[in-house]
């Protein structure tokens, strides 16, 4: 069956430390995969995207990798902030005839002060 | 204007109601989507409109009906709907083609189902 999983439900750190959130897939083959951030009662947020063919993304304070072969993505934001504390969500964008984009199971991240 | 803006924001509604959701862009996206969110998941896609035609219905009950009146408008119908049903309904829309473009998300509609 196919599933994208995020490392854990909840993630509570430092401020100033580095997150790092993990995005696992199984039975995909995705030709993109984006990470989006949500604010509770809101709609989730575009941050970064990287193509199948790419190893790594920046954006500031974000980074994202990209592993094919591991089917895995890293997220790491830098010198966290509690104003970084949010949902993350990874999403797959796979292909076929038309874009579907299918999101992770998402990871809650609490950085504390 | 990189907004989606969706109506109403709330909606309470019994299961024998026929109501709609309403969804608008004007950044000029070729694609739309529909999503339910419920609390502490992550969105689950229901529909997809590329180029104003419906082209992923991911098996969506009847009881919800989409549709796309022109480029910029997205309507989500509903009707006899469960209780089950309640939870956080999320429009996007996005370039289209085949880039993989980011989604732009509204604010969501609350549907509760009494």
């Amino acid at each position: 069956s196919q599933k994208i999983e995020q490392n854990s439900e909840a993630l509570n750190i430092q401020e100033g430390k580095t997150a790092t959130l993990t995005c696992n897939y199984t039975n995909y083959s995705p030709a993109y995969l984006q990470w989006y951030r949500q604010d509770p009662g809101r709609g989730p947020v575009f941050l970064l995207l990287i193509r199948e063919n790419e190893k790594e993304k920046r954006k500031e304070r974000l980074k994202v990798t990209f592993d094919t072969t591991l089917k895995q993505s890293l997220f790491h934001i830098t010198a966290s902030q509690p104003a970084d504390s949010a949902t993350y969500l990874c999403a797959l964008v796979s292909v076929s005839g038309t874009y579907k984009y299918i999101f992770g199971t998402g990871t809650r991240l609490k950085v504390l002060a | 204007d990189t907004e989606v803006t969706q109506t109403p924001k709330h909606l309470v509604m019994g299961m024998t109601n026929k109501k709609s959701l309403k969804c608008e862009q004007h950044m000029g996206h070729r694609a739309m989507y529909w999503y339910k969110q419920k609390a502490k998941k992550p969105p689950e896609l229901m529909f997809v409109y590329s180029y104003e035609k419906l082209s992923i219905n991911e098996s969506v009950p009847s009881r919800f009906s989409p549709e796309c009146p022109n480029s910029s408008l997205l309507n989500l119908h509903l009707h006899a709907l469960q209780p089950e049903d309640s939870a956080l309904y999320l429009c996007a829309s996005s370039q289209g083609g085949d880039r993989g473009n980011e989604q732009f998300f509204g604010p969501g509609t609350r549907l509760t189902v009494l």
